[in-house]
């Protein structure tokens, strides 16, 4: 078990580009979620898949964001359009849950991308 | 989503017991209290959570108030590697809710 795995760790790109994450759950994990952290805030809630089913988005994600998880193992976010308030540091994290969320159920977060954007 | 109510930031000397606050006044009956904390340069990680009763494991300890509308957490022995931002989150639905959190340092 290594760990929720993101790539890359840092990304810098131009306005307007697209840029595309990656983020490998822990084996068996069968929901992901992303997170999206600015300095000095706490992650704020993207979005979430149970297995491939893309079950909640935040009213943040707007239209030039997308998550995809087709074969519910690793999940990718994809930014077109970069803006500069788009930099921020992406968390992706999982969980083994199944079913209706468990109170009990604890989420295993990696150590996120920082996007910067010039 | 509920909200919680910490302290901008907290210092405790290594060695020495840290107790981090939390208020949440608004605490229905079913929501549980969560706990992690955020190292420099890493995401979150899991510390502890509970219900109604105080709860132990082996990073920390969680005192619930018997009205349930605060928490404690408490780090025994603050050590340099415990320096980080400590979240209280009221689980609700199906996602975690984080606020700014308490930024925790630790003097040697």
């Amino acid at each position: 078990d290594t760990g929720v795995s993101q790539d890359p760790r840092h990304k810098i790109t131009k306005r307007g580009q697209n840029v595309t994450f990656r983020c490998d759950p822990i084996s068996e994990h069968n929901r992901l979620y992303w997170y999206r952290q600015t300095l000095g805030q706490g992650p704020e809630f993207l979005t979430y898949f149970q297995n491939e089913a893309q079950l909640e988005k935040s009213r943040l994600l707007s239209d030039r964001f997308s998550a995809e998880r087709p074969k519910g193992s690793f999940s990718t976010l994809e930014i077109q359009r970069t803006e500069q308030g788009d930099s921020a540091m992406y968390l992706c994290a999982s969980s083994p849950g199944t079913g209706s969320f468990s109170p009990n159920e604890k989420l295993f977060f990696g150590s996120g991308t920082q996007l910067s954007v010039l | 989503d509920a909200k919680t109510t910490q302290p901008n930031s907290m210092e405790s000397n290594e060695e020495e017991p840290v107790h981090l606050p939390c208020n949440h006044s608004t605490i229905s009956g079913t929501d549980y209290i969560h706990w992690y904390r955020q190292l420099p340069s890493q995401g979150p990680e899991y510390v502890i959570h509970g219900l109604t009763s105080n709860v132990n494991n082996r990073m920390a300890s969680l005192a619930i108030a018997e009205d349930r509308k605060s928490s404690t957490l408490i780090l025994h022995r603050a050590t340099l590697r415990d320096a980080a931002v400590y979240y209280c989150i009221l689980l609700t639905g199906n996602k975690l809710v984080f606020g700014a959190g308490t930024i925790l340092r630790v003097k040697s």
